[in-house]
C-alpha cells in the first residue's frame, strides 16, 4: 500500500488566495483526521471524518477553514480566504475502527502564506 | 478543557546521555498514551501505554504511566545522534488523539 497521500507536498499563495490541501487515505481505513502543525501550538487536531461524516469539527479554528469528504478515498482541506497565520504543515492521518492508537499519518503539506 | 503539556519543550545533549521527557495530561475518557516520535515528516508511532507501572522498553528507549499522578516519562539511555528529533505524547480518547506540543531533543556528537 502506498500509504496515506497528501497533496500538494509544498504550497507557497498570497493572502487572500483560496488554497485546497488534498488527502487520500490507505484504502480500507474508515477514519480520517486532518491536523495542523506549528512550533508556537504543535500538532492540532482540527476535524476528523467516520465512513465520509465529519463526526468533530470542534478544532476548526474558524469559518474560513472548511473540509469535505465526497468519498471513502478522498477529502479536502479549504482555506477561503488564507492568511499569513494560516502557514503550518497540515497532516492527514488515517485508520481503522477499533484501534485508535494505530493512526497513520501522511507527509504533510507545507502551506506558507505570504 | 482536554490538555496534554510536555516538558521541557527544548533539551540539548551530548551523545550518551540519558535523557528523561515529561508528560501530564487532564483527559476525560481517558483510554491509553502514547508516545511518537516525528523527524523531518510525519509522526511515527513509539509506544502505546495504558496501565500503570508497567515499564514499555523498545531498545534504548522506555517509558511509564502513572495513572493516578496523570503522567507519563519516556526515557532514552545512551543517546545517539539519530535520537535528534521532535517527541510528542498523545493521549487517547474515544476516537480522537490530543497531542501535546512536543519536546525538540537535539543530540550534540
Amino acid at each position: 500500500d502506498a500509504g496515506v497521500i497528501q497533496s500538494p507536498r509544498h504550497e507557497v499563495t498570497e493572502m487572500g488566495q483560496e488554497v485546497t490541501l488534498r488527502c487520500k487515505p490507505i484504502s480500507g481505513h474508515d477514519y480520517l483526521f486532518w491536523y495542523r502543525q506549528t512550533m508556537m501550538r504543535g500538532l492540532e487536531l482540527l476535524i476528523y471524518f467516520n465512513n465520509n461524516v465529519p463526526i468533530d469539527d470542534s478544532g476548526m479554528p474558524e469559518d474560513r477553514f472548511s473540509a469535505k469528504m465526497p468519498n471513502a478515498s478522498f477529502s479536502t482541506l479549504k482555506i477561503q480566504p488564507s492568511e499569513p497565520r494560516d502557514s503550518a504543515v497540515y497532516f492527514c492521518a488515517s485508520k481503522q475502527p477499533g484501534l485508535a492508537w494505530e493512526q497513520f499519518f501522511g507527509p504533510g503539506t507545507r502551506l506558507t502564506v505570504l | 478543557e482536554d490538555k496534554v503539556v510536555q516538558s521541557p519543550l527544548s533539551l540539548v545533549v551530548h551523545e550518551g546521555d540519558t535523557v528523561t521527557l515529561n508528560c501530564s495530561y487532564e483527559v476525560t475518557n481517558f483510554r491509553s498514551l502514547l508516545w511518537y516520535k516525528q523527524e523531518k515528516k510525519a509522526p511515527t508511532f513509539l509506544f502505546m501505554l495504558t496501565s500503570s507501572g508497567i515499564e514499555k522498553k523498545s531498545g534504548r528507549l522506555s517509558s511509564i504511566l502513572d495513572k493516578k499522578e496523570l503522567f507519563s516519562i519516556l526515557n532514552i539511555t545512551a543517546t545517539q545522534t539519530g535520537d535528534s528529533a521532535i517527541y510528542l505524547c498523545a493521549v487517547n480518547r474515544d476516537d480522537k488523539i490530543i497531542f501535546g506540543k512536543g519536546t525538540r531533543l537535539h543530540i550534540l556528537p
